[in-house]
């Protein structure tokens, strides 16, 4: 069974920092790219990054450009969301995801969240 | 970026009509679109994708069309559990995916 499972949420004070962490089981993690996907309370959902199976590639909204990092440990089998220089508009339920497409076939698996929150 | 826009923002409808769900991108994303489905206090579920693809478990009442910017999500006679929020996803640019804002289906 897969299970992904976020931790590192909590209260920041803007301007500071926090690590997002997502523990990954059921499948072989270092065969896929992995996601991190938010939505703040009440609104859409956000795309925030991705990262190829191998680090080798990774991408960014435009609105974390420059400020969030992701990275994973394929012996870990764990996925990582650096977040720095947070703002009150990052406010939001983290999901770390796994979202597959393929031309005959196409998976997504979520996890449960991690609420971060920026206030001061 | 490619941003996607959804319209319209709220559908109001009663059990056994027809829902249609429109989602316009800025630039082409060829067939690269997707259609989540998500209710409250849960996660985002994939419904369609390829554009027109149902996911593996999906119902037959749930289709969807389109290519290039302009996609359509159709369900064809609401059930109670279709009333939920859905949203498409671009995915043409690897690691560079976007969300519509969404569009709350809500019963009439």
């Amino acid at each position: 069974e897969v299970q992904l499972v976020e931790s590192g949420g909590g209260l920041v004070l803007p301007g500071r920092s926090l690590r997002l962490s997502c523990a990954a089981s059921g499948f072989t993690f270092d065969d896929y790219a992995m996601h991190w996907v938010r939505q703040a309370p009440g609104k859409g959902l956000e795309w925030v990054s991705g990262i190829s199976w191998n680090s080798g590639s990774v991408g960014y909204a435009d609105s974390v450009k420059g400020r969030f990092t992701i990275s994973r440990d394929n012996a870990k089998n764990s996925l990582y969301l650096q977040m720095n220089s947070l703002r009150v508009e990052d406010t939001a339920l983290y999901y770390c995801a796994k979202l597959i497409y393929y031309d005959s076939n196409a998976i997504d698996y979520w996890g449960q969240g991690t609420l971060v929150t920026v206030s001061s | 970026e490619i941003v996607m826009t959804q319209s319209p923002g709220t559908l109001s409808l009663s059990p056994g009509e027809r829902a249609t769900l429109s989602c316009r991108a800025s630039q082409s994303v060829s067939s690269n679109l997707a259609w989540y489905q998500q209710k409250p206090g849960q996660a985002p579920r994939l419904l369609i994708y390829g554009a027109s693809t149902r996911a593996t478990g999906i119902p037959a009442r749930f289709s969807g069309s389109g290519s290039g910017t302009e996609f359509t999500l159709t369900i064809s006679s609401l059930q109670s559990e279709d009333f939920a929020v859905y949203y498409c996803q671009q995915y043409n640019n690897w690691l560079q995916y976007t969300f519509g804002q969404g569009t709350k289906l809500e019963i009439k």
